[in-house]
């Protein structure tokens, strides 16, 4: 399968920008997601960028893509506690009606008051 | 607000046991999945289904088998439950489209003993 790469843990203070990075290698993926993970729960969408954008604002969350480097990454300005959690970026694959999501080892991110 | 229902929170099963895990989705969407989570290998694709009757293997569907018999179902199976089958499993689906936005569940975690 498809490999989508992240760093396991990253620890930021309270009030800091956090950015979590992640690679992918499918170049034929149409869109490309960020979900957040909290304890205990499963996963829910934070964003997405479609392949031919190479940014996306929404609030506090800013998605860039490097198509060329197959580099994806999500920025949180003004970090609080509450986005303690995993951070997992995921990409298409597969054909049209059969796609399903091949998803990175998700990155921990460990808010400090 | 789509809801993804997994039937078991915690399920503690022995080995050669026949495990199902059950899945419902309450938004009548065509595709359904189901995922492992391990620590440091993030969410691994098992099976996956794109409409009833339907399935298609992911990246780890040896020990597995699915039934989707009904459209807001999706069962997975471990024919014989071994111990490196100790994992969370996660559900979710999503409609049909050329963007693929999951609803997860919370999980199932399976212990086998």
């Amino acid at each position: 399968g498809e490999d989508v790469e992240q760093s396991l843990f990253l620890s930021v203070r309270e009030g800091d920008s956090s950015v979590i990075n992640c690679t992918y290698t499918d170049s034929s993926s149409t869109y490309l997601y960020w979900y957040k993970q909290e304890p205990g729960a499963g996963l829910q969408l934070l964003t997405y960028i479609f392949s031919n954008m190479d940014m996306k604002q929404d609030q506090r969350l800013t998605v860039l893509l490097n198509k060329k480097d197959k580099h994806l990454s999500l920025r949180i300005a003004d970090t609080q506690t509450g986005d303690s959690a995993i951070y997992f970026c995921a990409e298409s694959i597969g054909d049209t009606g059969r796609r399903a999501l091949t998803f990175g080892s998700g990155t921990r991110l460990q808010v400090q008051p | 607000d789509v809801k993804v229902t997994q039937s078991s929170r915690y399920l503690v099963k022995r080995t050669g046991e026949k495990v199902f895990l059950e899945c419902v989705q309450d938004m009548d969407h065509e595709n359904m999945f189901w995922y492992r989570q391990d620590p440091g290998l993030g969410l691994r694709l098992i099976y996956f289904s794109y409409d009833v009757k339907m399935k298609e293997k992911g990246d780890i569907p040896e020990g597995y088998s699915v039934s989707r018999e009904k459209k807001e179902r999706f069962s997975l199976i471990l024919e014989s439950a071994s111990t490196n089958q100790t994992s969370m499993y996660l559900c979710a689906s999503s409609e049909t489209g050329t963007g693929l936005s999951l609803h997860f569940g919370n999980g199932t975690r399976l212990t086998v003993t």
